[in-house]
This record gives structure tokens, C-alpha cells and sequence, in this order.
């Protein structure tokens, strides 16, 4: 299974908003409403934020959102801020009961 | 409240086995999966496999088929991945999380949705 297409970087100032793309096949992201999004910190373990495409688990700032259209998924951070400079990963299932990430992007706050 | 407490760091010679721990607490353990995720410095994150255990069914990464066990002991709570043949690029940090998602014994596929509980990760060296 082939890696999730992401951004290697974005990078935006505080108070914008910023969009990080996530590109897979029909297999995988196109296919199925099962995209999810993880923040990581460095030398921290990845945290949940996106998951089913668009939904936000209890605790997670309204400020991420999540989206998808055809074999692309996105998440947007609105209002950014300094505590949001992380790298973030998207996931998705994919066929065989298989898990796939994308490579990762670096977010810097400005 | 679910958490995943992982074993210690280990340091391991080119040709051994490695085998981690998961130990959960909070929650039915049997209710949910386990997957293990690993991380090598500086790279992104890798699906290496997962267990439902209260099914007993494991799935693996293609990548990984043949090299990696991934276990479960329901009487304590504790997942396992165990890691044979290394080689100096399987040093990475090794994650456990719990796996969110659906079982379909129709197509005996498992439908992953998201992983929402990590442990901390054990870091894992080869070095000769």
C-alpha cells in the first residue's frame, strides 16, 4: 500500500487559517468516509483530531476541521496559533483490512 | 478512561527479535483492537499490523508479513508485537493504539476508523 500524499510543509501566521491536503486512490481515502487526522508533537505520541472525515473528538478545539472531496481529504486550522505548530498526519483505511498514513507535514507558525 | 502503558526502551544486535508490550487499563480490552504504528527518526508514521482480540484475528502490513507477531493476552490486558530478523532500519520509536473500527465477517475485513488512545512509545535501537 502507497503512502497518503501529503504537503512535506505549510506554514501560515497567527490568527490565519491554513489548509493541509491529503491525497489517496479510490481505495483508500476516495472510497470510504474513514479519514482521520493526528497532530504530533515533537518527541510526543500522535493525538486524534479529524476522524470519519470531518468529525472532532470531545476536547479538540473547534478551530480544526476536516473535509473531502473525491480522492482528496483536507484539514483546515482556522485562527492558528503558536501551539498548533506540530506535524500532522491524515490515515485512512484502505482494502484487506490494511491501515495507510500519509508522510506527514510540518506546520510552522510564523 | 482508557490508557496504554508500553514497555521500556530495548537495544537490540542485527539478526534478533524484539518483542514489546501494551499493557491496558480502563475500559474492556477484549471490546476494542490494538494496532501498532512505528516511527523511525525523523520519518512519518508506518502501520505495522493489528489485533482484535476478542476475536483472535491478527492483520499485517504487506511490508511486514512474516516478520512481525502481533498477540494478545486477554487475562492481563496486554498486547504484544514481536519484531524478528532486525536489521539497523527497524530503529524506530514503536507506538501501540487502540484501534477503532468494524469487524464484517461477511467479507472478513476489518474497517479501521481511527486510532484514538496511544501509549507513549518505546524506543527501539539496533546496533551492532
Amino acid at each position: 500500500q502507497s503512502a497518503l500524499t501529503q504537503p512535506a510543509s505549510v506554514s501560515g501566521s497567527p490568527g490565519q487559517s491554513i489548509t493541509i491536503s491529503c491525497t489517496g486512490t479510490s481505495s483508500d481515502v476516495g472510497g470510504y468516509n474513514y479519514v482521520s487526522w493526528y497532530q504530533q508533537h515533537p518527541g510526543k505520541a500522535p493525538k486524534l483530531m479529524i476522524y470519519d472525515v470531518s468529525n472532532r473528538p470531545s476536547g479538540v478545539s473547534n478551530r480544526f476541521s476536516g473535509s473531502k472531496s473525491g480522492n482528496t481529504a483536507s484539514l483546515t486550522i482556522s485562527g492558528l496559533q503558536a501551539e498548533d505548530e506540530a506535524d500532522y498526519y491524515c490515515s485512512s483505511y484502505t482494502s484487506s483490512s490494511a491501515v495507510v498514513f500519509g508522510g506527514g507535514t510540518k506546520l510552522t507558525v510564523l | 478512561q482508557v490508557q496504554l502503558v508500553q514497555s521500556g526502551a530495548e537495544v537490540k544486535k542485527p539478526g534478533s527479535s524484539v518483542k514489546v508490550s501494551c499493557k491496558a487499563s480502563g475500559g474492556t480490552f477484549s471490546s476494542y483492537a490494538i494496532s501498532w504504528v512505528r516511527q523511525a527518526p525523523g520519518q512519518g508514521l508506518e502501520w505495522m499490523g493489528r489485533i482484535i482480540p476478542i476475536l483472535g484475528i491478527a492483520n499485517y502490513a504487506q511490508k511486514f508479513q512474516g516478520r512481525v507477531t502481533i498477540t494478545a493476552d486477554k487475562s492481563t490486558s496486554t498486547a504484544y508485537m514481536e519484531l524478528s530478523s532486525l536489521r539497523s532500519e527497524d530503529t524506530a520509536v514503536y507506538y501501540c493504539a487502540r484501534d477503532v473500527g468494524k469487524y464484517s465477517g461477511y467479507d472478513l475485513d476489518y474497517y479501521y476508523y481511527y486510532m484514538d488512545v496511544w501509549g507513549k512509545g518505546t524506543t527501539v535501537t539496533v546496533s551492532s
